[in-house]
């Protein structure tokens, strides 16, 4: 089972900012196998990366995926209003696809 | 449209039962893995269960094993979650998930989500 740990638990920046989440997976892993997600209070998560890289689409570029191995990252390049949420990454290789805690970005 | 709408949530008493339902429109039901994810108040998401597009293949957490049951009706293009023994620490919201990509022989993450259906278990 991999176990997934994000990032710091939570990131005060402000808008126009660089935001860089992390995600660690306890044992190596194809990049293939890994998603981001973000998701604001009361609503239904959003999914932004597929395979560790790949937008989903209608996602704006500022948003990009990169790792391997067992070191993942989220980089959203300037940050806009709309951004300030909860990011989660999930690991799809296999039983059981879990997900990290989660990484508050929030607004300093 | 592609629209999940999930349904069936409620409060129950430990020990009890609930089934949750997830209704999808605008894409070929048949053609998707589908998931339930859940997230505890105040907490993060928690993937329960998968299921793959014929029923042949079913994924638990471990935490729900012998507890819960997912299970699919394409003809009526409905998801299902039976919830069986309930216990208090499965209080939370639950949503179904579309699994990225038709025709897929493994899941690859989730793409569209309903907009989640809250179940409280409490004396």
């Amino acid at each position: 089972e991999i176990v997934l740990t994000q990032s710091p638990g939570t990131l005060s920046l402000s808008p126009g900012e660089r935001a860089t989440l992390s995600c660690r997976a306890s044992q190596s892993s194809s990049s293939t196998y890994l998603a981001w997600y973000q998701q604001k209070i009361g609503q239904a998560p959003r999914l932004l990366i597929y395979n560790g890289s790949s937008r989903a689409p209608g996602i704006p570029d500022r948003f990009s995926g990169s790792g391997s191995g067992t070191d993942f990252t989220l980089t959203i390049s300037r940050l806009e209003p709309e951004d300030f949420a909860v990011y989660y990454c999930q690991h799809y290789g296999g039983p059981p696809y879990s997900f990290g805690q989660g990484t508050k970005v929030e607004i300093k | 449209e592609v629209q999940l709408v999930d349904s069936g949530g409620n409060l129950v008493q430990p020990g009890g039962s609930l089934r949750l339902s997830c209704g999808a429109s605008g894409f070929t039901f048949s053609y998707y893995w589908m998931s339930w994810v859940r997230q505890a108040p105040g907490k993060g998401l928690e993937w329960v269960a998968n299921i793959k597009q014929d029923g042949s293949e079913k994924y638990y957490v471990d935490s729900v094993k012998g507890r819960f049951t997912i299970s699919r009706d394409n003809a009526k293009n409905s998801l299902f979650l039976q919830m069986n023994s309930l216990r208090v620490e499965d209080t939370g919201v639950y949503f179904c998930a579309r699994g990225r990509g038709a025709n897929y022989l493994y899941y690859y993450g989730a793409d569209v989500w309903g907009q989640g259906t809250t179940v409280t278990v409490s004396s």
